[in-house]
């Protein structure tokens, strides 16, 4: 079974605007990942927020973590075309270190 | 650095037969994943493996999947026989051992159809 539930399951927005999608989860963790999949091919790893984080900055992402509501934002800024791709979060428990736990993911289609 | 190199892509296969995949990690990755991911679906763990050990198979259908990780890199993924819900892409990932925040690294995937 899934360990995360992803908000919205999908997006589709125009070149230049904002994408937002959140993720929640069950377990306390170590630590939160965001990942994305283009289509055919393996999950690529964006960033990576600590349990002690709150917020983290790479390029055009923007992560949040709520380690109290058990949730987590991405951001991506200026959205792109290239930027069409699933989304997936991955919770690293800290009752079992390493078991990665993905949830269901966001589809984001970026229309030019 | 080479990526996690995974084959074959694709494997057509019908019911009750048998199929394996390949995996090599990335040189110096000492833990080893196989997800399994259905169409529309995120990607659920199947089994991590630390060197040649395995540190967790509890969601690995045993009565039809095994995987081993000889010498502790390379690993295969088998199942037999397969059944029509076993289609799915399989995916691959490695990560260094001991590093606590450490992405995985993940290939491209077997992407099996059952008929």
């Amino acid at each position: 079974s899934q360990q995360g539930e992803e908000d919205p399951q999908a997006l589709s927005i125009q070149e230049g605007e904002n994408a937002t999608m959140n993720c929640s989860y069950k377990t306390s963790i170590n630590n939160l990942q965001w990942y994305r999949q283009n289509s055919g091919r393996g999950l690529v790893h964006l960033i990576l927020i600590r349990s002690n984080e709150r917020e983290k900055h790479s390029g055009r992402l923007r992560v949040t973590l709520d380690t109290s509501k058990k949730s987590s934002s991405l951001l991506i800024t200026a959205s792109r075309a290239a930027d069409t791709a699933s989304y997936f979060c991955a919770m690293d428990p800290t009752d079992s270190w390493g078991k990665f736990q993905f949830g269901a993911g966001t589809q984001v289609v970026v229309t030019p | 650095e080479a990526g996690v190199a995974q084959s074959p892509r694709y494997k057509i296969i019908e019911k009750r037969q048998s199929v394996a995949f390949w995996c090599n990690p990335i040189s110096g990755h000492a833990t080893l994943y196989w997800y399994q991911q259905i169409l529309g679906q995120g990607p659920k763990l199947l089994i991590q493996f630390q060197n040649n050990g395995v540190v967790d198979d509890s969601q690995l259908p045993k009565d039809r999947f095994s995987a081993e990780r000889l010498k502790g890199v390379d690993s295969t993924l088998k199942i037999q026989p397969a059944k029509l819900e076993d289609s799915a892409v399989y995916l691959c990932a490695s990560t260094l051992q001991g590093i606590s925040n450490s992405p995985l690294h993940f290939g491209n995937g077997t992407r099996l159809t059952v008929t």
